[in-house]
């Protein structure tokens, strides 16, 4: 059973708009979230994270929102750009362990 | 800035043949991981390693094995490989405890036929 989900397996946006990209969990232990970004033939690289003491944390064009008591987080890009088009993995610190959601395929089209 | 290689990036094996991963992190850091990564699963853990000789089984270690012999390499091993184990694996590793962001390297590409 999945832990960490990722309901959304793409979404597609035009530039310059927002993106939401969103991830639900069922573990109450995570204590810390990260979002990663993957480009194909690349190994993934982290773009910005939320301690569960937090709800908000923002970096540039990228916010991350977290809802402890929903188990939800989300990641906003505004505005969106074609160099964003990659995966996006959401996953969660519980101890030793990092747990992956399934990953958005996001496309912004120019 | 922190490097993580991974010996090779493609790879094409035969069923039953023993398969080698190695990846080397050159930062110090104590914690190692080897994920693979399959469409709509996201990453899973197989093996994860906190110190030189110390493993930990991951969510899905079947088929694998790991060895640590020095801080800065952790290898994956397939002990006869399998077509179902082709995949994108993925290496990473952390700084000591304080730090949550995981450096991956590239990834190696791996076909079973």
């Amino acid at each position: 059973d999945q832990q960490v989900k990722q309901n959304s397996p793409s979404l597609s946006v035009q530039e310059g708009r927002i993106s939401i990209l969103n991830c639900d969990y069922t573990n109450s232990m995570f204590d810390y979230f990260l979002w990663y970004k993957k480009y194909p033939a690349e190994g993934p690289t982290f773009l910005i994270s939320i301690s569960s003491i937090k709800d908000k944390n923002e970096d540039g064009r990228f916010t991350v929102f977290l809802n402890k008591s929903a188990k939800h987080l989300s990641l906003h890009i505004v505005p969106s750009q074609p160099g964003d088009s990659a995966v996006y993995f959401c996953a969660a610190w519980a101890g030793n362990m990092l747990t992956f959601g399934g990953g958005t395929r996001l496309m912004v089209k120019p | 800035d922190v490097k993580v290689t991974q010996s090779s990036r493609y790879l094409v094996k035969r069923t039953g043949e023993k398969v080698f991963l190695e990846c080397v992190q050159d930062m110090d850091h104590e914690n190692m991981f080897w994920y693979r990564q399959d469409p709509g699963l996201g990453l899973r853990l197989i093996y994860f390693s906190y110190d030189v000789k110390m493993k930990e089984k991951g969510d899905i270690p079947e088929g694998y094995s790991v060895s640590r012999e020095k801080k800065e390499r952790f290898s994956l091993i397939l002990e006869s490989a399998s077509t179902n184990q082709t995949s994108m694996y993925l290496c990473a590793s952390t700084p000591p405890a304080g730090s949550y962001e995981q450096y991956f390297g590239p990834g190696t590409r791996l076909t079973v036929t």
